[in-house]
């Protein structure tokens, strides 16, 4: 398996709250990527990275934000949390932008 | 929106069938085609990528074709087993400035195979 995992694993919070959510690898891989897994929708980009401070924007990006100050980690920023970002969480990582994506283990995040 | 679309949603499948469902992505701009298994409370796992019109994988009693210039691949199951129940998704990768490096998935076939 891949070494990629995710903190918190479940988090309950409250509508205006922040929250911010870790993806860590240890593969060195240069593209990490958050999506959000929701039923019908399949698998949505929020955002990704293509190395250290180097982002840019998924296809559901707006109230989110992400920084990459290590290769290691990946942080995914809810500033102000609100019931329709409850949601499964998932960080990826990838050697290259076309290659295989391995997927961390989840982040479940209800928002009430 | 999705533009990646998978069919059907769901099916069942007895023990020992084989089966195949259908992929339907944008063929202008192509450069990739991803396919994933999802099994239930775990993350998914890559089974292929595709470049090539023409293209075949095969792992195991799974297998997969790619048509670029129509917009489609299959993924075939030979001789299920309940073990193969999961949700199966493809991912498209185009090539346009606005969609490079970003994999777009559809909804998925979910697949259950019955003793």
């Amino acid at each position: 398996d891949a070494g990629i995992t995710q903190s918190p694993r479940h988090k309950v919070t409250e509508t205006g709250t922040p929250v911010t959510l870790r993806c860590h690898q240890t593969e060195n891989h240069r593209y990490m990527y958050w999506y959000r897994q929701d039923p019908g929708h399949g698998l949505r980009l929020i955002h990704y990275s293509y190395g250290v401070k180097d982002t840019d924007k998924g296809e559901v990006s707006d109230g989110y934000s992400v920084s990459r100050s290590k290769t290691e980690d990946f942080l995914l920023t809810l500033e102000s949390a609100t019931s329709s970002q409850t949601s499964v969480y998932f960080c990826a990582i990838g050697r290259d932008r076309e290659e295989t994506q391995y997927f961390g283990p989840g982040t479940r995040l209800l928002v009430l | 929106i999705l533009n990646v679309e998978q069919s059907p949603q769901s099916l069942h499948v007895q023990e020992g069938d084989s089966t195949n469902f259908t992929c339907s992505f944008p063929s202008s701009n192509f450069y990739a085609l991803h396919w994933y298994r999802w099994e239930t409370a775990k993350s998914p796992e890559a089974l292929f990528v595709m470049t090539l019109n023409g293209d075949e994988k095969k792992k195991g009693r799974i297998s997969a074709t790619l048509n670029t210039k129509e917009g489609y691949s299959y993924l075939y199951i030979k001789g299920s087993q309940p073990e193969d129940s999961a949700t199966y998704l493809c991912a498209s990768l185009l090539m346009t400035t606005d969609s490079w490096g970003k994999l777009q998935f559809g909804a998925g076939t979910q697949v259950v195979v019955t003793p």
